[in-house]
């Protein structure tokens, strides 16, 4: 059974600090890591995209990619608390189906 | 962007009742899915459809059914609602190209009653 793993949370994080959030795949010939953003009550809305090692940037917004460790991570800097949702992790299997983890919640506190 | 409409976004019905779930995309794209979304469950795919005419079920098909009968629209369908399937439905699309992340709609909670 392909697994994306997740800590479920709550993440609490001060305002204006870096949120670290983590997943692990089990599937290692994944290809394509996505990281999603969903507000209560919201749908996932799309935040990165990342699809070799090492680390890309998207304002504050950094996602990293392990793929010996199979591991990809999301860093939020300067931490709002628009930023509180929950975030989910999905990566598309060696079939092209995409699997999601189950989300962690983060909460940035004023 | 890609557009990604839920006929619905509250809906509540009575136990037994048929109940139509209708999703519209504008980006023509062959994959459409249909999940469900429960609290510490996380998503759950109940159907989806790779092109006009065909269905897959996913991990929780039973007591749904889903039709897609053109390229833009695919609808989910309760045939006999039960309290448990009040929950947040989603759908989302995906290009036929490889590697490329799912686009959702608003989503419908729906409430069986």
């Amino acid at each position: 059974q392909k697994e994306v793993e997740q800590n479920s949370g709550p993440l609490s994080v001060p305002e204006g600090a870096i949120a670290s959030l983590n997943c692990t795949y089990s599937d290692r010939v994944s290809q394509s890591f996505f990281w999603y953003r969903q507000y209560s009550g919201k749908s996932p809305e799309l935040i990165m995209s990342i699809y070799s090692n090492g680390d890309k940037e998207d304002g504050r917004f950094t996602a990293q990619l392990n793929k010996a460790s199979q591991y990809v991570s999301l860093l939020i800097r300067d931490s709002q608390p628009s930023d509180s949702a929950t975030y989910l992790c999905a990566v598309n299997d060696r079939d092209d189906k995409i699997i999601f983890g189950k989300g962690t919640r983060l909460h940035i506190l004023p | 962007d890609v557009k990604v409409t839920q006929s619905s976004r509250y809906l509540v019905k009575r136990t037994g009742e048929k109940v139509f779930l209708e999703c519209v995309q504008d980006m023509d794209h062959e994959n459409m899915f249909w999940y469900r979304q429960d609290p510490g469950l996380g998503l759950r795919l109940i159907y989806f459809s790779y092109d006009v005419k065909m269905k897959e079920k996913g991990d929780i098909p039973e007591g749904y059914s889903v039709s897609r009968e053109k390229k833009e629209r695919f609808s989910l369908i309760l045939e006999s609602a039960s309290t448990n399937q009040t929950s947040m439905y989603l759908c989302a699309t995906l290009t036929g190209l490889r590697n490329q992340p799912q686009h959702f709609g608003d989503g419908t909670r729906l409430s069986i009653l």
